[in-house]
């Protein structure tokens, strides 16, 4: 799987949109762009994943370059609660395992 | 169920004891993964199931490390000769498919002391 580099950190005022970038120069035709965010002393949680077009749920919008090569996940409205590391992982659809990375430990600030 | 439950949420074990670490994924997922992660890293992979078998163990540390899923539903990670190196939250995920995403338990603190 392709790897990805993300920032460590990133703060955001609470109710603004938190933009989490994500760069995956490597990521080959077949692979998707996934994100999970993990709380504090909590399993990782699935946020949303995407192969070429953009997409949107509940919880967030994912936004992939027309190269394929970057990608910005989009808290819309970010609340304190959303303070958690971000995980951007590339994998191959029909992949067994997600490598996780660092990840990008963003605080939500009142 | 609702979630992945994992049991014990927590446990403190002495060097060079036997623990297991048991998972009940999400009924109806045939996917099922360990993961272990240590304080201030991302989860590492230990081993996928497919059903009864165990499809790829390739993120075992060692022969110490074993992992069982019998019936296709609970998965119970088993480690031998514990080490304070064991020390680390455990994660167990289950997923319908390949594609989707997985969902994670809370996981287990393990503390080898």
């Amino acid at each position: 799987d392709a790897k990805t580099t993300q920032p460590t950190s990133m703060d955001c005022a609470e109710g603004r949109a938190a933009n989490l970038p994500c760069n995956h120069s490597t990521i080959s035709g077949n692979e998707y762009v996934y994100w999970y965010r993990q709380i504090h002393s909590q399993g990782p949680q699935y946020i949303i994943h995407g192969l070429k077009n953009n997409e949107t749920n509940e919880m967030a919008s994912l936004i992939i370059t027309e190269d394929r090569k970057s990608s910005t996940l989009i808290l819309p409205h970010a609340t304190l609660r959303d303070t958690a590391v971000y995980y951007c992982i590339v994998r191959v659809a029909t992949g067994r395992q997600l490598t996780f990375g660092s990840g990008t430990q963003l605080t939500v600030l009142p | 169920g609702a979630g992945v439950s994992q049991t014990p949420s927590n446990k403190v074990t002495e060097k060079g004891k036997y623990v297991e670490l048991r998972c009940d994924p999400i009924s109806g997922h045939t996917a099922l993964y360990w993961y272990r992660q240590s304080l201030g890293q991302g989860p590492e992979f230990l081993i996928y199931f497919q059903g009864t078998g165990a499809a790829d163990d390739s993120g075992l540390p060692n022969d110490r490390f074993f992992a069982v899923r019998p019936e296709g539903s609970v998965s119970t990670l088993k480690i031998q000769r514990t080490e304070r190196g064991d020390s680390a939250m455990y994660l167990c995920a289950s997923s319908r498919d390949r594609e989707g995403g997985y969902t994670f338990g809370s996981g287990t603190r393990l503390t080898v002391v």
